[in-house]
């Protein structure tokens, strides 16, 4: 069946632009994560939804990123008036339950310029 | 609160040389513990899990890992590396955050060059 897929796979944009990173999971899966990888570093962990609701934002840097979940299944991550430190990996993950293996998606380079 | 170490950033090894990578994790609840891979140009794949049963765990492509409740350790190993095998291999934990709620709590990473 279908993997986690993740749009666009890269994306520039210019310092103070909003950017709109979209998040398709494994069909079923209630729980979804997305975190954030920068060069050469590990995983951080930006927010959890279980469903429609995000009982876990505790890693979100700052208000500029938001995200939302529309029922058990499509899920965007925005960074409002992006800056050059939000250059990262942007990584969406699911699983069945939130107990059970995450499933990765291939990522969306953001590049700010 | 949780956290994951592991021990090595980077490591180099010759083409048949044994593997071990080091983890360990504090958090005092029942667990389930992950290894991921991430090969180059990739993105992250499950290795291997733990959830119950014999502690010593078999993944894919030859690895296996122990985990050793009383350590809070669960070490990656592999008896003869390959090329192939360079990567960069994220050890994971499943903790109960509060409001019952599992999530997972990724160690830095350790990157694996295996030179022919």
């Amino acid at each position: 069946g279908a993997g986690v897929s993740q749009s666009p796979s890269n994306k520039v944009t210019e310092k103070g632009k909003d950017v709109e990173l979209r998040c398709d999971p494994i069909s079923g899966h209630t729980a979804l994560y997305w975190y954030r990888q920068r060069l050469g570093q590990g995983l951080e962990f930006l927010i959890y939804f279980q469903g429609n609701s995000a009982p876990d934002k505790s890693g979100l840097p700052s208000d500029r990123f938001s995200a939302e979940r529309t029922g058990e299944s499509v899920s965007t991550l925005t960074i409002q008036r992006t800056q050059q430190e939000d250059s990262a990996v942007y990584l969406c993950a699911s699983s069945l339950v939130s107990i059970k293996e995450q499933y990765f998606g291939p990522g969306t380079r953001l590049t700010v310029t | 609160a949780q956290s994951v170490s592991q021990h090595n950033h980077h490591v180099i090894l010759s083409e048949a040389a044994s593997l071990e990578l080091g983890c360990n994790y504090s958090y005092g609840g029942t667990v389930n513990l992950f290894w991921y891979v991430q090969y180059p140009g990739q993105h992250l794949q499950l290795l291997l899990k733990y959830f119950s049963g014999d502690p010593l765990v078999k993944g894919i492509k030859g690895f296996e890992a122990e985990f050793i409740k009383s350590k809070f350790s669960f070490n990656l190993r592999k008896p003869s590396v390959q090329w192939s095998d360079t990567a960069e291999y994220f050890c994971a934990v499943n903790a109960l955050i509060s409001g019952g709620y599992n999530k997972l709590i990724f160690g830095a990473g350790t990157r694996l060059a295996v030179h022919p």
